[in-house]
């Protein structure tokens, strides 16, 4: 089955800093979204980008499908943006295959 | 416009007790998706059901756990006999039309907690 790697597996930014996380995925996918899991265990749907480039406040994504990564642009870093960041890609028709995720600590 | 509504938030069930999570999908939604998230572990698939029907159960333990979609009322994950191991966060997910050949993404609720004391 498809494989979803994401990276870095952790992450402790200053407020205010920027960052770039990224995920790669072994196939052709038909759909990809980046979620948020905040502290309290929610998950939040940041962007649904199957290709191409959203922006969405200090948010961004951008997936580049023919060279199979996706990647999340954080700006001006918040501690309201800990927790953690999961890709999700799905190929087949009936389930969507999670990456291990990015664990952001962002401290004031 | 009510999103995926998963209940109860947190349950806690001793070994040996059934447990038993509901999810209601958006309004117009005919699809449901059930995914197990462990501690400190990404979510993984479990089950993916239309109404009355299961379409795929390839990440569902082979035993104690069933899932269901009945024609009238919420999607019931029922675990039987509830081991320690069963502790963790079940997600449920729903769209509006089945794949293949969908773009439409799935939209999460928030989870039911399950702690096995």
């Amino acid at each position: 089955g498809i494989q979803v790697e994401q990276s870095p597996p952790d992450l402790i930014l200053q407020e205010g800093a920027n960052s770039t996380l990224r995920c790669n995925f072994s196939d052709s996918v038909n759909n990809l979204q980046w979620f948020h899991q905040n502290p309290w265990g929610q998950l939040i749907n940041l962007f649904y980008i199957p290709s191409g480039t959203k922006q969405n406040g200090r948010l961004s994504a951008t997936t580049v499908a023919t060279e199979r990564y996706s990647l999340l642009y954080i700006s001006s870093s918040q501690t309201t943006d800990s927790g953690v960041y999961f890709c999700a890609v799905d190929t087949s028709y009936d389930k969507v295959i999670f990456g291990p995720g990015t664990s952001l600590s962002v401290i004031p | 416009n009510a999103g995926v509504m998963q209940n109860p938030r947190h349950l806690v069930r001793r070994r040996g007790q059934e447990a038993r999570l509901r999810c209601s999908p958006m309004k117009g939604h005919s699809h449901v998706y059930w995914y197990r998230q462990l501690p400190e572990e990404g979510l993984k698939f479990m089950v993916y059901l239309q109404k009355e029907n299961i379409i795929d159960e390839s990440g569902m333990p082979k035993e104690r756990f069933s899932a269901e979609f009945p024609k009238e009322g919420p999607s019931i994950l029922r675990i039987q006999q509830v081991v320690r191991g069963d502790s963790a966060a079940y997600f449920c997910a729903s769209s509006s039309t089945g794949q293949p050949y969908s773009n439409q993404p799935q939209h999460f609720g928030d989870g039911t907690r399950l702690s096995i004391l």
